[in-house]
């Protein structure tokens, strides 16, 4: 079955605490993609990469890190993570060819004290 | 600045009551607009992609339209397990897959 899988689901962490949320898919998919999503604002970007070591930002990056060492893997890390990083996180993917749709996960939700 | 804006922000439906959302865009050069559905602790789950001015797309009770600046997600004969979250991306022109979101309609449907 075709899979986005993200861990963990759920986590609550205190300001300050270095975490990485993992994201891998199962497609051989060479784009994957982070978005958080709040309230009224709707899913905005924080870091894409178009296929192995090739990662740039999105719309909102500050405050995360991004690696891509394998095609299938794409962890989003909080070094540092402040309260205002609280939300909901999902990790897509899509192959490169065309305008294929992208393919989500069933998201992480973050929440910082 | 390339804008999605989805309306209503909310919509309250009877079971069977047809209705339309609404989906527009500012982005130039369009290289496509998706439909999404997001159920509760769920991720986006894909429904259309429109390409061009004038195409349509169905799935069940679901139709999508296409115009130079909007879309319609038209609804027919709704029932319960339509309620849901429907989004709207739309996808810019450029060497990458970036897509812009809407905030999101959502839809409940009652019997």
């Amino acid at each position: 079955e075709a899979q986005v899988t993200q861990n963990p689901r759920y986590l609550i962490t205190v300001t300050g605490k270095k975490l990485t949320v993992t994201c891998s898919q199962n497609m051989n998919h060479e784009y994957m993609s982070w978005y958080r999503q709040d309230p009224g604002l709707g899913l905005r970007q924080i870091y894409y990469s178009m296929n192995v070591e090739v990662t740039d930002k999105g719309d909102v990056p500050e405050g995360y890190k991004v690696s891509r060492k394998e095609k299938r893997n794409f962890p989003l890390i909080l070094e540092s993570p402040s309260p205002n990083q609280t939300s909901l996180y999902f990790c897509a993917s899509s192959s490169r060819v065309g305008n294929q749709p992208q393919h989500f996960g069933d998201g992480t939700r973050l929440s910082i004290l | 600045e390339d804008q999605v804006t989805q309306s209503p922000e909310a919509l309250r439906l009877q079971e069977g009551e047809s209705s339309s959302l609404n989906c527009s865009y500012t982005v130039s050069g369009l290289r496509g607009l998706f439909w999404y559905r997001q159920d509760p602790g769920k991720g986006p789950e894909f429904l259309f992609t429109l390409y061009s001015a004038g195409e349509e797309k169905e799935k069940e009770r679901l139709k999508a339209t296409l115009t130079k600046k909007e879309s319609f997600l038209h609804i027919t004969a709704p029932k319960p397990e339509d309620s849901a979250t429907y989004l709207c991306a739309v996808q810019e022109p450029g060497g990458y897959n970036k897509l812009i979101f809407g905030a999101g309609t959502r839809l409940a449907v009652h019997p």
